[in-house]
């Protein structure tokens, strides 16, 4: 079965500086995508990036990187250049094709001091 | 653009009802899921769909019941309303013709008391 591992249940990062969540990803298909949506207070999932297993460079979007290391089955998030608006939870998830079903971790919540 | 709706937003059960909720999308996605999230926890599968007239189980089915008559639309039912089923639960649909990415629903607050 497909497992998405977050270790990180709690983040602190002052304004500004660059921040690394973590995630591994257990599977054993070739073809999977992977996900990170981010969740604020008021509750809705919002969708920031998107790597496929096939994908050589890594996913950028604006301040959003997604550091993929297949080997390692990791997919960490960076982002650049913290703000006071990225406080929030957030989610990676895997696509398995096979399966065809789209799985969670446990999220990791971000708070950005000022 | 409605997108994914869910119906209805908010719900307080009693114990042993049983209840309906609607997801309702309008993007042409095949792949349709059922969520619930407790309390600073991640998402969890219930049942999901990747077409009309299938379904399949996810991570914690039991207790509860899914239909896809539809394509638009994905039912996920109560039969018997358990207090362990209080949370807040997800509707989300995906591929194709949009981007690899699925949408999510506002979520519906259920409580059972």
């Amino acid at each position: 079965a497909q497992k998405i591992t977050q270790t990180q249940p709690g983040m602190f990062v002052q304004e500004k500086e660059a921040v690394t969540l973590d995630c591994t990803y257990d599977t054993s298909d070739q073809s999977y995508g992977l996900f990170w949506y981010k969740q604020p207070s008021s509750g809705e999932m919002i969708f920031l990036i998107y790597q496929g297993s096939y994908d050589e460079q890594n996913a950028t979007e604006g301040r959003y990187s997604l550091n993929f290391q297949k080997a390692r089955k990791s997919a960490n998030l960076v982002i650049s250049a913290s703000q006071l608006g990225d406080s929030a939870m957030y989610f990676c998830a895997a696509l398995i094709q096979g399966a065809q079903k789209l799985v969670f971790g446990q999220g990791t919540r971000l708070t950005i001091n000022p | 653009n409605a997108g994914v709706t869910q119906t209805p937003k908010f719900r307080v059960l009693k114990t042993g009802q049983s209840m309906t909720l609607l997801c309702a999308q309008d993007m042409n996605h095949e792949y349709m899921y059922w969520y619930r999230q407790d309390p600073g926890m991640g998402l969890r599968l219930i049942h999901y769909s990747v077409g009309e007239g299938t379904t399949a189980k996810g991570e914690v089915p039991d207790g509860y019941n899914v239909s896809r008559l539809k394509k638009q639309n994905f039912l996920l039912g109560l039969e018997s309303a358990a207090p362990s089923q209080t949370s807040v639960y997800f509707c989300a649909s995906s591929y194709p013709p949009t981007g690899p990415e699925a949408f999510f629903g506002q979520g519906t607050r259920l409580t059972v008391v």
